[in-house]
């Protein structure tokens, strides 16, 4: 198993730009997660989705936006770039209910905005 | 909702000792793990310890283990006879049925 892919792993963008930041796994689990770490704090959940066609938001959604149309790919977009979205982004995926809570985590993307 | 709070922004200790880093804990669910990730400077976020909230028994993983104070919600993270490939970020994180929630994170230095 590859785990949880993410592309790109460095990203460079001028404000207003937009651009889709991917992730995939080919664990088959049910729930994915996007996380935003900036310098000297946690991560912080973005998006996350229970499955194909469900998606919800998480505590810092604002200027982003997610689809699940399959299992396997749970892509991140950025409508208008601002420089207050430069962070190192993270997907993470995990099984469902009831059989385990542990998240794997993909290699993370390096975003600035300029 | 869950919070977790991590108090000690940085550690240092020498290598061979022992380091206890802190973990307090909130959430309104009966149904919860918590964890304890390692992130060193490759930015990869490492599993290093779980525990299923109505598991008693405190977890261990060789050199690493927990002090899981359900009623006071704390969730402590020990490590025994420290190496310096311990060196690195180290996340509380509380799991609920939906979110994961992570602190901020202490920056842990072992010196030689």
């Amino acid at each position: 198993n590859a785990g949880v892919t993410q592309t790109p792993k460095f990203q460079v963008l001028k404000t207003g730009q937009s651009m889709t930041l991917q992730c995939a796994q080919d664990m088959n689990h049910e729930y994915m997660s996007w996380y935003r770490q900036d310098p000297g704090m946690g991560l912080r959940l973005i998006h996350y989705s229970v499955g194909a066609g469900i998606t919800d938001q998480g505590e810092v959604p604002n200027g982003y936006n997610v689809s699940r149309s399959t299992t396997e790919d749970f892509p991140l977009r950025l409508l208008s770039a601002a420089p207050s979205q430069t962070s190192v982004y993270f997907c993470a995926s995990r099984l469902g209910l009831p059989r385990t809570y542990e998240q794997y985590f993909g290699p993370g993307t390096r975003l600035t905005v300029t | 909702a869950q919070t977790v709070t991590q108090s000690q922004p940085e550690m240092s200790v020498q290598e061979a000792e022992t380091v206890t880093l802190s973990c307090t804990y909130d959430t309104s669910e009966n149904n919860y793990y918590l964890f304890w990730y390692k992130q060193p400077p490759s930015r990869q976020m490492i599993l290093v310890i779980r525990q299923e909230a109505y598991k008693q028994q405190n977890a261990t993983e060789n050199r690493f283990s927990v002090n899981f104070q359900k009623a006071a919600k704390s969730f402590s993270l020990k490590i025994s006879d420290s190496q310096l490939g311990d060196t690195a970020m180290y996340f509380c994180a509380c799991q609920g049925a939906q979110k994961l929630v992570f602190g901020q994170g202490t920056r842990l230095t072992i010196n030689p």
